[in-house]
Parts: structure tokens; sequence; C-alpha cells
């Protein structure tokens, strides 16, 4: 079946605007996770939204990031408000449960950020 | 909290070389470990994983075992191939507190084997 897909593949942007990342599931996995990838960070957790809730969002770098789960499907990080220190790879994953830790994640192709 | 340490590499052999990545990690409960491998041009995918104390992971000739008492899960794999290089990433997840499924990443070893 499909994997885990990211729109857009790739966004430039200008310093100050706003933009939104989305994300597909795997279809039936009820839970799902937004990292980010940086050259200077690595790989950090963002948030994770188990169903339409997200019980944590301590990862999220500032306030002017937030992210939405409708339908128990689809997701949308959005970033107000851009600075350079932005720019990164965002990357969704999936997974069928989440309650248990060992889940296997599943990782989509991830968006490309780039803030001007 | 949690953390990963893993050498970052680039890490470069020949063909049919053994390989040896370490990875050791701080955790506040029982985590399950993680290894994720990320070839050039391609997304995360996972390599393997391991569940609880002793447990041995293993896929495509690689192995790795969940060590405890050293809390460490290093990557082995006995002969490699041109086509094993990429990145790889160790991780875990300790939702043992109550914390999120998130996933704590080291920062990844650039694997370059030669032919």
């Amino acid at each position: 079946g499909a994997g885990v897909s990211q729109s857009p593949s790739n966004k430039v942007t200008e310093k100050g605007k706003d933009v939104e990342l989305r994300c597909d599931p795997i279809s039936g996995h009820t839970a799902l996770y937004w990292y980010r990838q940086s050259l200077g960070q690595g790989l950090e957790f963002l948030i994770y939204f188990q169903g339409n809730s997200a019980p944590d969002k301590s990862g999220l770098p500032s306030d002017r990031f937030s992210a939405e789960r409708t339908g128990g499907s689809v997701s949308t990080l959005t970033i107000q408000r851009t600075q350079q220190e932005d720019s990164a790879v965002y990357l969704c994953a999936s997974s069928l449960s989440g309650v248990a830790g060992h889940d296997t994640q599943y990782f989509g192709p991830g968006t490309r950020l780039t803030v001007l | 909290g949690n953390s990963v340490t893993q050498m970052e590499g680039p890490v470069t052999l020949s063909e049919e070389a053994f390989l040896t990545i370490n990875c050791t990690y701080t955790a506040t409960g029982y985590p399950s470990l993680f290894w994720y491998v990320q070839y050039p041009g391609e997304g995360l995918q996972l390599l393997l994983k391991a569940t609880k104390a002793d447990d041995k992971g293993s896929n495509k000739g690689f192995e790795a075992t969940y060590r405890k008492e050293t809390t460490s899960f290093h990557l082995e794999k006995g002969s490699v191939q041109v086509s094993d290089s990429a990145v790889y990433f160790c991780a875990l997840s300790d939702r043992s507190g109550g914390g999120a499924d998130g996933l704590t990443f080291g920062k990844g070893t650039h694997l370059i084997i030669q032919p």
C-alpha cells in the first residue's frame, strides 16, 4: 500500500511569511509524528498525535509553530512568521497505534523548507 | 532526559570489511531501541529494532543487541557492501515515563564503503 506522503517536497519562502506543510499518513495508522532534520541539530522530535489529539507539544521550538490533525488522518504543520533558522527538512512519520513505544514509525520523504 | 550518542563519522571502509557503529543511550525508563538508515536521496527507513534487554534485532545482515548493563545498542555487519553506504541513525523510544512516543535520535553516522 501507499506509504507516508508529504507535500510540498520543496518550499522556498521569504522571512516573515507563513507556511503550511502537509502530511498524509499510512491508512489506518492512528499515531502521527512530526520531526525536523537540520545540519546543526540533527533529527528533533516536534509533536505527536494520537488520533486528532496531541498529548505532547513540548518539542515545538516556539509558539510560531502549530500543528493540527483532522479526521484522524491528514496533518498540517504551520510555521508563522518564518525565520531563517526554520530552514530544515520537516519529516512526518506514522505508526499503527503509538500506544506501545516499540511501534515502528514509517517516515515520509520530507519537505525541504528554505527561508530566505 | 533521554539521549543517544553515536559516532558521527564519516566512517570509510573497504568492501567486505567488518562494521561496528557504536551507540549508547541514556533513558529514564525502559526504552525500545532502533536503527534507522537513510540511503542517498531516500527517506528514513527502519533497519532493525529491539524492545527489551538482551533482544537482538537483525535485518539485511546487520545485527544489534540491546545491552541494558552497558546501555548500548551497537550496530554490526560481518561483510559490508558498497550498497550499504548511507547514514545510520540510532534511536530510542521511551514511553515508560508516560511521555510521548517521539523518537530520540543520535546525530547519525555517515558510512562510506569503497569498492
